[in-house]
């Protein structure tokens, strides 16, 4: 069984905060993403890496930024919260190969910034 | 860009009722597609995708390249059917994987 695991469940971070949530996967996938998810927008696309320290924008990278130092850990960092910030981060992984291949979710952190 | 659209946000029907969740995308290249679903307290997980051409819980999805849709179908729906489901699309030659905005699906008794 696959797992994709985030650090936090609940997060609650005041304004101006840098803010790391942690991802991390046991099935050596190569691919890995950060979405967030707001009612009535979605699953919104951050950022996604295909292997080791490789990182591409999604759609709304603006305000975020990645790190993969490991292959099995996506950390995503909110350089400065802010309550516009505030919203589900899903994390996900896939393998590179084959084609087709299934993401895998994690239970979602829900932050919200005061 | 690649780009899903669900454009209902919320469908109602009552159990039994065919039910129909559309899926447009805009892609010119031969795509990936896939059904997510998210059922209540549970993470996002995958439903079908468009290369396995199987019925899943009921549902199928045909790939329509001239109408660029994926339409999700099930002939008799089930109350435990009621969830969110997000159209997912995946371009040749990237790894992007994008999402539409969800629909959300209640089968009443």
């Amino acid at each position: 069984d696959v797992k994709v695991t985030q650090s936090s469940r609940y997060l609650v971070k005041r304004t101006g905060e840098k803010v790391f949530l942690e991802c991390v996967q046991d099935m050596d996938h190569e691919n890995m993403f950060w979405y967030r998810q707001d009612p009535g927008l979605g699953l919104r696309l951050i950022y996604f890496s295909y292997d080791v320290k490789m990182k591409e924008k999604g759609d709304i990278p603006e305000g975020y930024s990645v790190s993969r130092e490991k292959k099995e850990r996506f950390s995503l960092i909110l350089e400065s919260a802010s309550t516009n910030q505030t919203s589900m981060y899903l994390c996900a992984s896939r393998p590179g190969w084959p084609q087709n291949t299934e993401a895998f979710f994690g239970q979602g952190t829900r932050l919200t910034v005061v | 860009a690649q780009r899903v659209t669900q454009p209902e946000k919320l469908l109602s029907v009552f159990k039994g009722a065919p039910v129909e969740l559309k899926c447009n995308y805009s892609y010119s290249g031969s795509p990936e597609l896939f059904w997510y679903v998210q059922y209540s307290r549970q993470r996002l997980q995958l439903l079908l995708r468009h290369i396995s051409r199987e019925s899943i819980k009921g549902f199928t999805a045909d790939l329509n390249k001239g109408e660029t849709s994926f339409h999700l179908k099930k002939p008799f729906a089930q109350e435990e059917d009621s969830a969110m489901y997000y159209c997912a699309l995946k371009k040749g030659g990237s790894e992007k994987l994008v999402f539409g905005k969800g629909m959300k699906l209640t089968v009443n008794p």
